[in-house]
Order: structure tokens, then C-alpha cells, then sequence
């Protein structure tokens, strides 16, 4: 069965330090990928998505992704994080297959520091 | 603005009562969904509908229902028969139920039964 890993259930990164998430999954074929992002309370917004072509996918608010497909990854990435970037980050994943809903991790937590 | 709006955005209920929530989309989308989030699970799916007149069971359906009477709508309802139905709940939307499509997703219900 398809499946998705987000290793880190929380992270502690310093105002204008380096961000990675990660996510694996597990999916003979290549998913569609996504990253949410949940504020407390809030609902979920999508922060970007790969489906083809490039590897390394930019999206809203700063952020990037690159699908290493020989990983079964789709790492998050931010090279300076803000105290607004304070969030809950979802990796899911999309399965080819006609008739099929996203599969969500469990969600990383993160905490920015001043 | 095109969007999906879940109301009321916290309930309270006494134990053995049924409560509906609502969902509504004007999106146009024709796929709709409902997870419940608990910390440190993720996301889980309830229902999801393909289609108007059309629904299917998620991976933690009992003790829910729902209805899929108009395409802007879908409304769950958490039944006395649900254990533990003390959780936000989430409605998204997507264009079909495919996975290649993004979900948007509500700012979610925070429901509290007592």
C-alpha cells in the first residue's frame, strides 16, 4: 500500500536559519507530490507540487521542493525562515491511478526561534 | 472569491446528540471531501464524493454520514454511534477526484462533545 513519511514530528529552526522537511514515500511509480501548510487552527494551503519535468519545484511564500526520485523523496526547503513560517507543514501524495485520493503524512511541526 | 467555507468554526455538544456540519463550495469542483485531524495523526479521510447523489466510505467512517444533495454541498454529520468525536474536522474540495488535482481545503470545525 501506498504510504507517506514525514521522519520529523517537530523542528526548532532559528529566525533566518536554513529549512529542510522532509518526506519519503512509498509508490512503485512516480506520485504527484504536494506540500501544505496547516496555521494553527486553520485550514490547510497549498505551498506547491510536483508532477513532471523538473525536479526542483518552487512554490508560494519562499519555498522549494526536489523530487530525488532514487530517494522516494520530496524534501521541503527554505533558505531563510521568518517567525511567520511558524506553521504545521503536510506532505501528500498522489497516486496515477484513476480514482484514488491524496495520502497525507502525519505532519511536521514547526517552531521558529528569535 | 471562490472558496470553501465550513461553519460554525467551533461546537459544542453534548454526548449521545448528533451534529451536522456544514461544507459548502463555489469552487465549481465536483470532488468533495471530509478528514478529521487529531494531534500527531495527520489527516484522516471520513467520506469523500465523486459526484451529486454519489459518496463512499473513507478509511474511518463509522459513526459518520453524509449527503451529497447539491454540488456546493456536503454536509457531515457525527452520530452518537462515533466513540470519540471530539476533533477538528476539515472539508477540502478538488475539480475531480483524481489525485492530480490539489484539494482546497476549509478552515475547519473544532468540535467539542461532552
Amino acid at each position: 500500500a501506498q504510504s507517506v513519511t514525514q521522519p520529523d514530528i517537530h523542528i526548532t529552526v532559528s529566525e533566518g536559519a536554513s529549512l529542510e522537511l522532509r518526506c519519503n514515500y512509498s509508490y512503485g511509480a512516480t506520485p504527484y507530490l504536494f506540500w501544505y501548510v496547516q496555521s494553527p487552527g486553520q485550514g490547510l494551503q497549498l505551498l506547491l507540487k510536483y508532477f513532471s519535468g523538473d525536479t526542483l519545484v518552487q512554490g508560494i511564500k519562499g519555498f522549494e521542493a526536489e523530487f530525488k526520485r532514487s530517494q522516494s523523496s520530496f524534501n521541503l526547503r527554505k533558505p531563510s525562515v521568518h517567525w511567520s513560517d511558524a506553521a504545521e507543514y503536510f506532505c501528500a501524495v498522489g497516486v496515477r491511478q484513476a480514482g484514488t485520493a491524496l495520502i497525507f503524512g502525519k505532519g511536521t511541526t514547526l517552531s521558529v526561534s528569535s | 472569491d471562490g472558496g470553501i467555507t465550513q461553519s460554525p468554526k467551533y461546537l459544542f455538544r453534548k454526548e449521545g446528540q448528533n451534529v451536522t456540519l456544514s461544507c459548502e463550495q463555489n469552487l465549481n469542483h465536483d470532488a468533495m471531501y471530509w478528514y478529521r485531524q487529531d494531534p500527531g495523526q495527520g489527516l484522516r479521510l471520513i467520506y469523500y464524493s465523486q459526484i451529486v447523489n454519489d459518496f463512499q466510505k473513507g478509511d474511518i467512517a463509522e459513526g459518520y454520514s453524509v449527503s451529497r444533495e447539491k454540488k456546493e454541498s456536503f454536509p457531515l454529520t457525527v452520530t452518537s454511534a462515533q466513540k470519540n468525536p471530539t476533533a477538528f474536522y476539515l472539508c477540502a474540495s478538488s475539480r475531480n477526484f483524481d489525485s492530480s488535482y490539489e484539494q482546497y481545503f476549509g478552515p475547519g470545525t473544532r468540535l467539542t462533545v461532552t
